[in-house]
């Protein structure tokens, strides 16, 4: 299978702790990008990569939440001292500069 | 900003009903336009998209056409199934899809046999 994966799907976690998650894009492409969902809403953008270089990090929620893509590959989401308002489904999805954006399958994160 | 406003759901059709779900967008600029589909269990699907003006994307039946005079892009078909049962979002792109997506709330639709 050569989509996007993410890791873990499921994350339970209790307020105060941190977590982090992966993404895996699809082997080519070059851009990632990770979006956060909450019940009954459209993904929100929260930042995105080109390779190792992460172009906007501007709308990432908080100084709680970074991200790291350090090869141009993989990337990690953390998020430090969770809070019940992060529990959320959080996207990654990969691309280039000429196609659309594929996403993962997601993790839920559930705070406590 | 750049904004997505699609019609409130939950629509629920009988099998082989006409469907249409609006969406409209505010941008600067000519942005490109896409309709996501979310079914239950999985990730978010590109279902079609359209990159200018006049265009028209279609793809298992699904039809969108870009209409830049009223800002809209809405999602038709000619004959749901029940497998079509989803979530759908509307989506823009201030180019062909390869910078952050801006998306609506999405609107649930349900088929009934």
């Amino acid at each position: 299978d050569t989509g996007v994966s993410q890791d873990p799907r499921h994350k339970i976690t209790k307020r105060g702790q941190n977590v982090t998650f992966r993404c895996d894009p699809i082997s080519e492409h070059n851009r990632l990008y990770w979006y956060r969902q909450t019940l009954g809403q459209g993904p929100e953008f929260l930042t995105y990569f080109q390779n190792e270089a992460q172009l906007e990090k501007s709308r990432l929620l908080s100084d709680r939440f970074s991200a790291e893509r350090p090869k141009g590959s993989f990337s990690t989401l953390e998020i430090q001292r969770t809070e019940q308002g992060d529990s959320a489904m959080y996207l990654c999805a990969s691309g280039t500069e000429y196609n659309e954006q594929f996403f993962g399958p997601g993790t839920r994160l559930t705070v406590l | 900003g750049d904004s997505v406003t699609q019609m409130e759901g939950p629509v629920t059709l009988s099998e082989e009903a006409f469907l249409t779900i609006n969406c409209t967008y505010t941008a600067t600029g000519y942005p490109s336009l896409f309709w996501y589909v979310q079914y239950p269990g999985e990730g978010l699907q590109l279902l079609l998209k359209a990159t200018k003006a006049d265009d028209k994307g279609s793809n298992k039946g699904f039809e969108a056409t870009y209409r830049k005079e009223t800002t809209s892009f809405h999602l038709e078909k000619g004959s749901v199934q029940v497998s079509d049962s989803a979530v759908y979002f509307c989506a823009l792109s201030d180019t062909t899809g390869n910078t952050p997506l801006v998306f609506g709330k999405g609107t649930r639709l349900s088929v009934i046999a």
